[in-house]
């Protein structure tokens, strides 16, 4: 069981919005920035937003992150269908001394 | 172009000893600490090791350490995986990934992985 708390999945149809959430607690949401990651099928995972709502050159503006407390949110707007894939948060925790990720939140997009 | 070549993933039975290496090119190696990620079959991503830019400060979760040791090579633009004792539970794919030059800890480029399969 992951110390980062994620839905399973979520799903919404194209053109929707979504939401992920990732929830954790002040020795790693709370005290640390936090990243994103979204991975297609048979792919290595791709980074997607960092420091909690930065996105790297190249994502698209329909990728948004925001935190409050010990949670963080993605923001994915306009689905499309390759969109579909696995999306992990994942931060340092202080009290492990090591880098976390949530279990994942697998996207279908309907 | 960044990229992340692993290699010397296989299958290798329980208590074995296997080494992974993560050639680099696109960027200039010495300036990034370095991770390895892993991901059993089916199932989430997992933090394994990380190592700062001259290799001086390494950092392990609980599972793995004292059995794998992370290095580089600089002067090869290389690093490194070695596993030992290993276990089934080391079953997954390896992905060497690069530390983002951020406030936090984050991944931005990947390698494309490499299997590791630990046998009976």
């Amino acid at each position: 069981q992951s110390v980062l708390t994620q839905p399973p999945s979520v799903s919404a149809a194209p053109g929707q919005k979504v939401t992920i959430s990732c929830s954790g607690s002040s020795s790693n949401i709370g005290n640390n920035y936090v990243s994103w990651y979204q991975q297609l099928p048979g792919t290595a995972p791709k980074l997607l937003i960092y420091d909690n709502n930065e996105r790297p050159s190249g994502i698209p503006d329909r990728f948004s992150g925001s935190k409050s407390g010990t949670s963080v949110t993605l923001g994915i707007t306009g689905l499309q269908t390759g969109d579909e894939a696995n999306y992990y948060c994942g931060t340092w925790d202080s009290i492990l001394s090591a880098v976390i990720f949530g279990g994942g939140t697998k996207l279908t997009v309907l | 172009e960044v990229q992340l070549v692993e290699s010397g993933g296989g299958v290798v039975q329980t208590g074995e000893s296997l080494r992974l290496s993560c050639a680099i090119s696109g960027f200039t190696f010495s300036d990034y600490w370095m991770t390895w990620v892993r991901q059993a079959p089916g199932k989430g991503l997992e933090w394994v090791a990380s190592i700062n830019v001259d290799g001086s400060e390494k950092y392990y979760v609980g599972s793995v350490r004292g059995r794998f040791t992370i290095s580089r090579d600089n002067a090869k633009n290389s690093l490194y995986l070695q596993m030992r004792s290993v276990r089934g539970e080391d079953t997954a794919i390896y992905y060497c990934a690069r530390d983002g030059h951020s406030h936090g800890v984050d991944f931005d480029y990947w390698g494309q992985g490499t299997l590791v399969t630990v046998s009976s």
